[in-house]
């Protein structure tokens, strides 16, 4: 099957810095990558489409200048939390598209400290 | 906004016992999808319905679309200690024109002792 890599896998940072996050379509091209959000036992918020080449679409109450996407290759999409502040600790996941399947990566757990 | 409802939250059943978990959904879906997602896994893609009153099978999972396309239900039989994990459906709907943007239902938490 498809294969979705996170890096990192998980990160600690400190209040007001920076933290990107990749996730990789492995072995196939991903016209589209979903970011999502999952909070302990709860389920997937999606927070942005983001399209090859093109400006993401953020879902209704995701801050875009706070989390910053970018998709400059069919296997690569970037997610960087700016200024980040302990309220934005959490369990990022990304997904790549295959006609209608989203493939997940394994997460990124982002505490900030 | 398309919400997506799951019922119940977390559902414990002896092995061999049956499971069922609900979905229903505030607006008409373009398809519906299951997935699940393994204790300190992330989600798996399990199957995708479309038609109206559709049912698919998957081995001892049974998985039906409502005959109105709002709601969805995800059927095992005689579960094994294997089921255990959370399933998640995921609604595909009309917003925006985007039928592959999915919205998550809070998903059912199966546990199941041997």
């Amino acid at each position: 099957g498809a294969v979705v890599s996170q890096h990192p896998s998980w990160v600690i940072c400190k209040s007001g810095t920076s933290v990107k996050i990749e996730c990789r379509s492995l072995d196939f091209q991903a016209t589209t990558m979903f970011w999502y959000r999952q909070f302990p036992k709860q389920s997937l918020m999606l927070m942005a489409t983001s399209n090859e080449g093109s400006k993401a679409t953020y879902e209704q109450g995701v801050e875009k200048d706070k989390f910053l996407i970018n998709h400059a290759s069919l296997t690569l999409s970037t997610l960087t939390v700016t200024s980040a502040h302990p309220e934005d600790s959490s369990f990022y996941i990304c997904s790549g598209r295959i006609l209608y399947e989203q493939y997940f990566g394994p997460g990124t757990r982002l505490t900030v400290t | 906004g398309q919400q997506v409802m799951q019922i119940p939250q977390y559902q414990h059943v002896q092995e061999g016992e049956d499971f069922t978990t609900y979905c229903n959904s505030s607006t008409t879906l373009s398809n519906i999808q299951w997935y699940k997602q393994r204790p300190g896994g992330h989600p798996v893609f399990l199957i995708q319905l479309v038609k109206s009153g559709e049912v698919k099978k998957q081995k001892r999972l049974t998985f039906q679309f409502g005959e109105a396309k709002k709601n969805s239900s995800l059927h095992i039989t005689a579960t094994q200690t294997t089921d255990v994990g959370t399933y998640f459906c995921a609604g595909g709907g009309l917003s925006g024109g985007s039928n592959y943007k999915l919205t998550f239902g809070k998903g059912t938490l199966l546990t199941v002792n041997p």
